[in-house]
């Protein structure tokens, strides 16, 4: 089985700094795709953004990109220029084949 | 496009009922899954469907079950509930099953309050 771990429960930024959001992942698969969920109060979980493993250029969603480091299995994700709607519960995936694996999530406060 | 839908968004029922939840994929996607989100225990892997066939579960009781209709459609089914089953179920649909890299739709989510 895969693991995915958030090891930041809680995070805060001020409005248009940029936060880092830390995740890491344990698999033995070769061929395995990483994700960011964002889940609002709303309770809907959304993507944020996806990495292919096989790619070693980082992928970018306007203010959002990760750091995908795939020797030390991490897949950061960087939030740019925070805006008060980036305030949520943030979930790191991965997945290969059958399922997805969640971290535990970061809360994310933005500070005006 | 309609995206993932959910019914019903909230409910309580009495430890020992049963409760059923449906879930309508995006339009075109085939395959459904569903997850059990609680404070404690995080997003954790039900089931997942596709061509109305179970094909992939996760490491629950046999309380929990499921099915997908041929339009794929899905329902999932807790019987004799007890109270830790009290969570958010979230259905989530994508085109393909069994294939990496393969996005995941979520829906709004039921709550399941179980008194």
């Amino acid at each position: 089985a895969q693991t995915v771990t958030q090891s930041q429960p809680e995070m805060s930024v001020q409005e248009a700094e940029t936060v880092t959001l830390s995740c890491t992942y344990d698999t033995s698969e070769s061929d395995y795709y990483l994700f960011w969920y964002k889940q609002p109060p709303s309770r809907q979980m959304i993507l944020v953004i996806r990495q292919e493993a096989y790619k070693q250029q980082n992928a970018t969603e306007n203010r959002f990109s990760v750091n995908f480091q795939k020797a030390a299995k991490s897949f950061s994700l960087k939030i740019s220029d925070s805006q008060l709607g980036d305030a949520a519960m943030y979930f790191c995936a991965s997945h290969t084949g059958n399922q997805f694996y969640f971290g535990t999530g970061t809360s994310l406060t933005v500070i005006p | 496009k309609a995206g993932v839908t959910q019914t019903p968004r909230y409910l309580i029922k009495t430890r020992g009922q049963q409760v059923t939840l449906s879930c309508s994929p995006i339009s075109g996607h085939r395959s459904v899954s569903w997850y059990q989100q609680t404070p404690g225990q995080g997003l954790q892997f039900l089931f997942e469907y596709f061509s109305e066939t179970q094909r992939n579960k996760g490491n629950f009781p046999g309380r929990f079950s499921g099915r997908q209709f041929s339009n794929s459609r899905s329902e999932m089914n807790v019987s004799t509930l007890e109270l830790g089953d009290s969570a958010l179920y979230l259905c989530a649909s994508s085109l393909y099953p069994g294939r990496s890299g393969n996005t995941i739709y979520f829906g709004e989510g039921s709550w399941l309050t179980v008194v």
